[in-house]
């Protein structure tokens, strides 16, 4: 089991706003980080930190963090941002060790 | 161009060995962090394990710990994970990635992934 937790699939329509959540008691520590995958591909990091943009993502992916919660949100989603979308952040028992929440399906319709 | 070009996978029986490999282009390998992460198929994403850019601190999740060995030859550019006494719950894609260094995780660069399974 993963110590964060996100839903499973979430839909959003086209151009609309969706928010994407990970709850743990981990995030109240350390800032979550947020990767996309499409099918038989690598993980892309989006977001990371506070909320921070790799160069080269679209200004529309956001993050934000409150408590035990971090989200990304995605302001007019254009159907190639369907995809698997995982958050990260190290685990809670302060050993540095990594851990994966067990991802979202975001369908874009 | 920063690229992670991941190699060695293959077909292993249950409790046998592997070792994968990594070869990092594009940026200076010494001074970054560096990690497995792996995914079963249809299934998400796990991390496997941690090193640091001198190799001095490395972390392994307790699913792994105990089996696998984390290494890095900063001569050569290269990341390794040897793998004994494998099961077949460790058949998955391993993904070498590149890690900002920061307290928390923050992986900007990730490899294609090699194919490890294990069956007999």
């Amino acid at each position: 089991s993963s110590e964060l937790t996100q839903d499973p699939a979430v839909s959003v329509a086209l151009g609309q706003t969706v928010r994407i959540t990970c709850q743990g008691e981990s995030l109240r520590s350390y800032y979550a980080s947020w990767y996309q995958q499409k099918p038989g591909q690598a993980p892309i990091l989006v977001i990371y930190g506070k909320n921070n943009r790799p160069s080269g993502i679209p200004d529309r992916f956001s993050g934000s963090s409150s408590g035990n919660t971090a989200s990304l949100t995605i302001t007019g989603a254009q159907a190639e941002d369907e995809a698997d979308y995982y958050c990260n952040s190290r685990d809670s028992s302060g050993n540095h060790l990594g851990v994966f929440g067990g991802g979202t399906k975001l369908t874009v319709l | 161009e920063v690229q992670l070009v991941e190699s060695g996978g293959g077909l292993v029986q249950p409790g046998g060995s592997l070792r994968v490999s990594c070869a990092a282009s594009g940026f200076t390998f010494s001074s970054y962090e560096m990690n497995w992460v792996r995914q079963a198929p249809g299934k998400g994403l796990e991390w496997v394990s941690y090193i640091s850019s001198s190799g001095s601190t490395i972390y392994y999740a307790d699913s792994v710990k105990g089996r696998f060995t984390i290494s890095r030859d900063n001569a050569k550019n290269s990341l390794y994970l040897q793998m004994n006494s494998l099961r077949a719950e460790d058949t998955a894609v391993y993904y070498c990635a590149r890690d900002l260094g920061s307290t928390s995780c923050y992986f900007d660069y990730w490899g294609q992934g090699t194919l490890v399974t294990v069956s007999s």
